[in-house]
């Protein structure tokens, strides 16, 4: 099972708002990413947790909030979100938080903050 | 910070044309990916290369990895509607982050 699942696949919120996104995967993998994409854009890195706790923190805003509750679930926490956090959320999974590993992406969140 | 090119943008061909995409980075990579995203999907592993010069075969792609480790091209033979999406080559330097480059949109027309 090479699947990275994701939810909700859709999701509209309000600046107010508080919500969370939601990653899993059961392929035994022990890094797991949240990254970004806008529109016609590549994939931004956000964050990496490897071995469930957070190795890498690209400089997110504190409104993004993620959490590794164990070595099969990936959240991401949102609030007080602005327009411009709209995008695709991708979820996505490696072997080890090593170079050359295969990243599987989830098919991912699509956010629309109002 | 280390940038990762991608030339075209967009390539939009006649079904049965051939296809290429260039991969461009200002220092050497350690190793580079390339992935594909349909339209309305998210990206999906196609290939690692590691080595100066190699090049890979799958079906009707070919990729190469330049012999100074700091370019990649994806060479599509005889493109169809299936191949239709976004490629994107992604690399890594010195660190364990992946770096995706700009990405190149394909449209192929039947």
């Amino acid at each position: 099972d090479t699947e990275v699942t994701q939810t909700p696949k859709h999701l509209v919120m309000g600046m107010t708002n508080k919500k969370s996104l939601k990653c899993e995967q059961h392929m035994g993998h022990r890094a797991m990413y949240w990254y970004k994409q806008k529109a016609k854009k590549p994939p931004e890195l956000m964050f990496v947790y490897s071995y469930e706790k957070l190795s890498i923190n690209e400089s997110v805003p504190s409104r993004f909030s993620p959490e590794c509750p164990n070595s099969s679930l990936l959240n991401l926490h949102l609030h007080a979100l602005q327009p411009e956090d709209s995008a695709l959320y991708l979820c996505a999974s490696s072997g080890y938080q090593t170079r050359g590993e295969t990243q599987y992406f989830g098919p991912g969140t699509r956010l629309l903050v109002l | 910070g280390q940038q990762v090119m991608q030339i075209p943008q967009y390539q939009h061909v006649q079904e049965g044309e051939d296809f290429t995409t260039y991969c461009n980075s200002s220092t050497t990579l350690s190793n580079i990916q390339w992935y594909k995203q349909r339209p309305g999907g998210h990206p999906v592993f196609l290939i690692q290369l590691v080595k100066s010069g190699e090049v890979k075969k799958q079906k009707r792609l070919t990729f190469q990895f330049g012999e100074a480790k700091k370019n990649s091209s994806l060479h599509i033979t005889a493109t169809q509607t299936t191949d239709v999406g976004t490629y994107f080559c992604a690399g890594t330097y010195n660190t364990d982050k992946l770096i995706f480059g700009t990405g190149t949109r394909l449209q192929v027309f039947p």
